[in-house]
């Protein structure tokens, strides 16, 4: 079955700096990416997501890049802000044959530093 | 629109004993999930189902572990017996249909077991 790893586990950047999560998918035929945003004690919530047949996808602070050749995929968030800190989940998913069984990586906590 | 709902919020059990959680669901969401966090992790997909019907539960501890969705709508989740490795965050959700549809996840229930 599909297996999602996550680098770095933790990550702190200044206020302003960029941060890039990135994660690696072991099936092939994974098609849909969502990364997932938790606040410390708070619910999952999607923040963006990244179908196979782009190669980059962005919503104003952030985005995503997907190499489907390589089987890799980031999380970009640029001029990070101090309500960026959370734990970032990224996901595979194969919507042909799994029903949109979503598979998580093991997540990364990010601080921003003010 | 409201969110999904979850119920209890906090549980604390010893080994051996029986707990059950309770989701509804977002109005018109086919697809409902349940979900084992444990601290540190991503989530885990324990069952999924589409409208009453099971659709993936290959994660699913049948041996303590039983999940029902009547009349399509409303979902519990069962542990009995609990184990102490059964401590995380339950935590239930839902989207419009498989397929290429955020997830919204509920605000979960925190369960431990002493």
């Amino acid at each position: 079955g599909e297996n999602v790893e996550q680098h770095p586990s933790t990550l702190s950047v200044q206020e302003g700096d960029s941060a890039v999560i990135k994660c690696t998918y072991s099936d092939s035929a994974s098609n849909y990416f969502p990364w997932y945003k938790q606040e410390l004690g708070k619910r999952p919530q999607l923040i963006i997501d990244i179908r196979s047949n782009v190669g980059e996808k962005k919503d104003q602070r952030i985005a995503v890049t997907l190499n489907k050749t390589a089987k890799h995929f980031s999380l970009h968030i640029t001029e990070t802000q101090p309500e960026d800190s959370a734990v970032y989940f990224c996901a595979a998913s194969n919507e042909k044959t799994s029903y949109d069984k979503v598979i998580f990586g093991p997540g990364t906590s990010l601080s921003v530093i003010p | 629109e409201a969110g999904v709902a979850q119920s209890p919020r906090y549980k604390i059990i010893e080994k051996r004993q029986s707990v059950a959680f309770w989701c509804n669901p977002i109005s018109g969401h086919a697809t409902l999930y349940w979900y084992q966090q444990i601290l540190g992790q991503g989530p885990k997909l324990l069952i999924q189902f589409q409208n009453n019907g099971v659709v993936d539960d290959s994660q699913l501890p049948k041996d303590r572990f039983s999940a029902e969705r009547l009349k399509g709508v409303d979902s519990t989740l069962k542990i009995q017996p609990a184990k102490l490795e059964d401590s995380a965050v339950y935590l239930c959700a839902s989207s419009f249909r498989r397929g290429y549809y955020e997830q919204y996840f509920g605000p979960g229930t925190r369960l431990t077991v002493t």
